[in-house]
């Protein structure tokens, strides 16, 4: 299974919810990663877990807060966006924990902030 | 400030001819260069790792150079097909806070004519 898979694959909130997004991976992977891409530009990093902990945390505002159940599950709790946090919000994994192979990237959640 | 940039938002090729994109980057210095497809709404796929010491990689009809006098990577697609159309990203690695970090450039969408 070299699959990612995200659920939802859409989501349309209001600027007062609370929702999440779910990440998932059986490739054994040690490295999980949550991007941000905003259309017609490349994806943005926003935190990187290695080995289920928080290595990474490109100043991304507090409303957004990731979590690593285990070590094929990467939840992103969401709360209080704004309309400018509308994207598409990309899930990755890779095999080495320092990141140095292929990054295997999910479909995807396309967001939408009313 | 860092720099990566693709230097063609759009390139139109006929079939079968070769797509050859351009990646270069400033003030960077990085250890891997990676090369991604992305379709519209889907995550990016990976296509070619190449290493600071390595100069070619190939893998069936993709070829990747990487130059780092340059600081250039060129990305070859020959006997182009219309099922080549996407976007490709170049996306840099070099080590920071513990791990290798991804970095895209904008990317190149490649439309393949018939």
């Amino acid at each position: 299974d070299t699959e990612v898979t995200q659920t939802p694959k859409h989501l349309v909130m209001g600027m007062t919810n609370k929702k999440s997004l779910k990440c998932e991976q059986h490739m054994g992977h040690r490295a999980m990663y949550w991007y941000k891409q905003k259309a017609k530009k490349p994806p943005e990093l926003m935190f990187v877990y290695s080995y289920e902990k928080l290595s990474i945390n490109e100043s991304v505002p507090s409303r957004f807060s990731p979590e690593c159940p285990n070590s094929s599950l990467l939840n992103l709790h969401l709360h209080a966006l704004q309309p400018e946090d509308s994207a598409l919000y990309l899930c990755a994994s890779s095999q080495d924990q320092l990141g140095r192979r292929e990054q295997f990237f999910g479909p995807g959640t396309r967001l939408t902030v009313l | 400030s860092q720099k990566i940039e693709q230097n063609s938002e759009a390139l139109n090729i006929q079939e079968g001819k070769t797509a050859t994109l351009t990646c270069n980057y400033t003030n960077y210095s990085p250890a891997y260069l990676q090369w991604y497809r992305q379709d519209p709404g889907r995550g990016p796929v990976f296509l070619l790792l190449i290493r600071e010491n390595e100069k070619e990689k190939r893998k069936e009809r993709l070829k990747v150079t990487f130059d780092t006098t340059l600081k250039q990577s060129l990305f070859h697609i020959t006997a182009s097909q219309p099922a080549d159309s996407a976007t490709y990203l170049c996306a840099l690695q070099k080590k920071g806070a513990g791990s290798y970090q991804l970095t895209f450039g904008k990317g190149t969408k490649l439309s393949v004519i018939p």
